[in-house]
Parts: structure tokens; sequence; C-alpha cells
């Protein structure tokens, strides 16, 4: 298993404004991830964090709004820039631990409000 | 895109009342379904990951039983209890990705 950490755990922030959210797990892990969760809706992949090169992005995500950094294998940061109302959700990161029954551990979440 | 989907999204029940919930998921390609529960304010954990059809997992008062011919699954719970609140999420992967449904919201009334 993994045990990961967030920050921060929620916050409000101005439309136009960018947050920076940190994910840090207790062991070195080769797949992390950051998904988000619209009011009403699935969790839905953002982009897979890839350490010493870049995230890979899934449909309808992109670099300029949600640059990804991974330093090392066991911490990842996600922004979400130049935000607006839409961008009101809880995003988390996981990691997925290898095997036959691969199961994804996930963070606590950082709940946000863009006003 | 796979599209899953959960029923209901949301249920009320009496402490010590059983209940279940479903969810559905294209059965071409399967691979595997997880459930989650998710409790406010804290991470998803992992219930159960299943794999063969006719799969029946089962943690104490919860349980799961999988379709992968048609492409459902039910989770149970015998005599909720107010610590089973929770958001249930399904999952199943594809390659690297996970698809998750948007949940079925359990309010256990004491």
């Amino acid at each position: 298993s993994a045990v990961i950490s967030q920050k921060p755990s929620r916050d409000i922030c101005q439309r136009g404004t960018s947050l920076t959210i940190q994910c840090q797990v207790d062991s070195q892990v080769t797949m992390m991830f950051w998904y988000r969760q619209q009011p009403g809706q699935s969790l839905t992949l953002i982009a897979t964090a890839n350490q010493g090169s870049e995230a890979t992005y899934e449909s309808g995500f992109v670099i300029d709004k949600f640059p990804i950094s991974r330093p090392n294998l066991t911490f990842s940061t996600l922004t979400v820039s130049n935000m607006s109302p839409e961008d009101s959700s809880i995003y988390l990161c996981s990691v997925t631990t290898p095997g036959l029954q691969e199961t994804q551990y996930f963070g606590p979440g950082t709940r946000l409000l863009v006003l | 895109i796979l599209n899953v989907e959960q029923s209901p999204q949301s249920l009320h029940v009496q402490e010590g009342d059983s209940t279940n919930f479903t969810c559905s998921f294209p059965s071409s390609n399967f691979y595997a379904l997880h459930w989650y529960r998710w409790e406010t304010a804290k991470s998803p954990e992992a219930l159960f990951v299943m794999t063969l059809n006719g799969d029946e997992k089962k943690k104490g008062r919860i349980s799961a039983t999988l379709n992968t011919k048609e492409g459902y699954s039910y989770l149970y719970i015998k005599g909720s209890q107010p610590e089973d609140s929770a958001t249930y999420l399904c999952a199943t992967p594809t390659g690297n990705q996970f698809y998750f449904g948007t949940g079925t919201s359990l309010t256990v009334i004491p």
C-alpha cells in the first residue's frame, strides 16, 4: 500500500489566480496520476505525472492550464492556472501499485472553490 | 472513453437496514472492476478488486458480486451502520487509465 498526503486540503481562490497543489507519497512509485471531480461528475483523469519528463495529458486537458511537475519518485505538483468558477472541484492525486490486481491509492483530495 | 454508470445516485437508509447498489460497465475487453469507499474529507479507500465472472468478495458486512458477461457489479451492505455513510465508487481500468462511475452517495440514518 501507499500513504499519500496532499496540500492544501482546501482553498477558496479568486478567478484569474493560480493554485499549486502538492502530493507527497511515503514510498517511491512509478505511476502518479492527477484526477478531478467536478460537482455531480465522475472522477476524471487529468494527466499522468512522469518522473523526469513532461506529463501525459488526457483529452480536454492541456499543459498551459494544468502544469504538472514530478521532480522525483515521491512528489508531484499540479497547478490550476488562471482559475475560473468552472475549476471548482476536488483534485486528487493517486498512485498505482504494480501487480496482477493493480490498485490505485488516493490522497485525501484538495477541495477548491473559485469565486 | 468507457461509460461506467452507477445507480442510484444517492440513497438514504435507516440504521440496521440492508442495501445494495449497482455499477454497470462495458462488458467487452473487460479486465477488472474496482470498488472504492470515499468518506468525506478522507482518501478513497479500495474495497474490492474483482476480475472473474461470478466473483464474490466479502469484507465484514460489505460484499460484492460481478457479472462480466452482462457488465454489472452489485455492492451489498448488510445491517447498515452510520459509519457506512460514504460515496461508493466503482471503476474499471483500461491500459493505465481507470474509468470511474459518478458514485452512489449512501447516508445511514441512526
